[in-house]
């Protein structure tokens, strides 16, 4: 069955300081998949997905994820981060040709000045 | 702008009132989701409909029944509220396209509902 694992409940680091958010996945089809974040008191916003192609996706906040297949992962990293930065952070998985999406339980970011 | 608003940020309610949670979106999108979002959880999918009255439950319907009579709108009811239906209730919608599986889905900011 399709599923969606996010190790790390929170995640402190310090301004600055790069991170790394980990998210893993499992399916027996080909997957999209996506990051979302969401600040406080507010819906989620998408950051960034991986379709096809380059495994490599940057999003226009300096985050980047990279794709995978043999370990089955889709992690999150920011070589800098900022105040700004602190949210949750959502791994998600979509099958292809389905309308659903799996979102995995979210990672707390928390940028300490 | 693009926009999916729900009609209450803070809703409190009744052990055993019917609750009704409004969604509209402005982008003639022809999905639209309802998730709750819980703690250590994330988001799970309440239902979704893919066109004017159809719908589709998600992994969570049990005390939860929707209705879709407008492309753009979608409610989620609560036919007898109950206390374990205390949440964060989120609304989403996307577009249909070619491969519906990687169209993004745009949220609502939240309905935080309490049941007393």
């Amino acid at each position: 069955a399709q599923s969606v694992t996010q190790l790390d409940s929170q995640v402190p680091v310090f301004e600055e300081a790069p991170v790394e958010l980990r998210c893993n996945y499992s399916s027996s089809v080909s997957v999209y998949l996506f990051w979302y974040v969401q600040y406080p008191n507010q819906g989620l916003q998408l950051l960034l997905k991986y379709l096809s192609g380059s495994t490599l996706v940057e999003s226009i906040n300096g985050f980047e994820a990279e794709f995978n297949k043999s370990q089955t992962s889709f992690h999150l990293r920011k070589p800098s981060v900022h105040i700004s930065d602190t949210a949750e952070y959502f791994c998600a998985v979509s099958e292809w040709g389905t309308y659903k999406y799996i979102f995995g339980t979210g990672t707390r970011l928390k940028v300490l000045a | 702008d693009v926009k999916v608003t729900q009609s209450s940020r803070y809703l409190v309610k009744r052990t055993g009132e019917k609750v009704f949670l409004e969604c509209v979106q402005d982008m003639d999108h022809e999905n639209m989701f309802w998730y709750r979002q819980d703690p250590g959880l994330g988001l799970r999918l309440i239902y979704f409909s893919y066109d004017v009255k159809m719908k589709e439950k998600g992994d969570i319907p049990e005390g939860y029944s929707v209705s879709r009579e407008k492309k753009e709108r979608f409610s989620l009811i609560l036919e007898s509220a109950s206390t374990n239906q205390t949440s964060m209730y989120l609304c989403a919608s996307s577009s249909f396209g070619e491969r519906v599986s990687y169209n993004e889905q745009f949220f609502g900011p939240g309905t935080r509902l309490t049941v007393l």
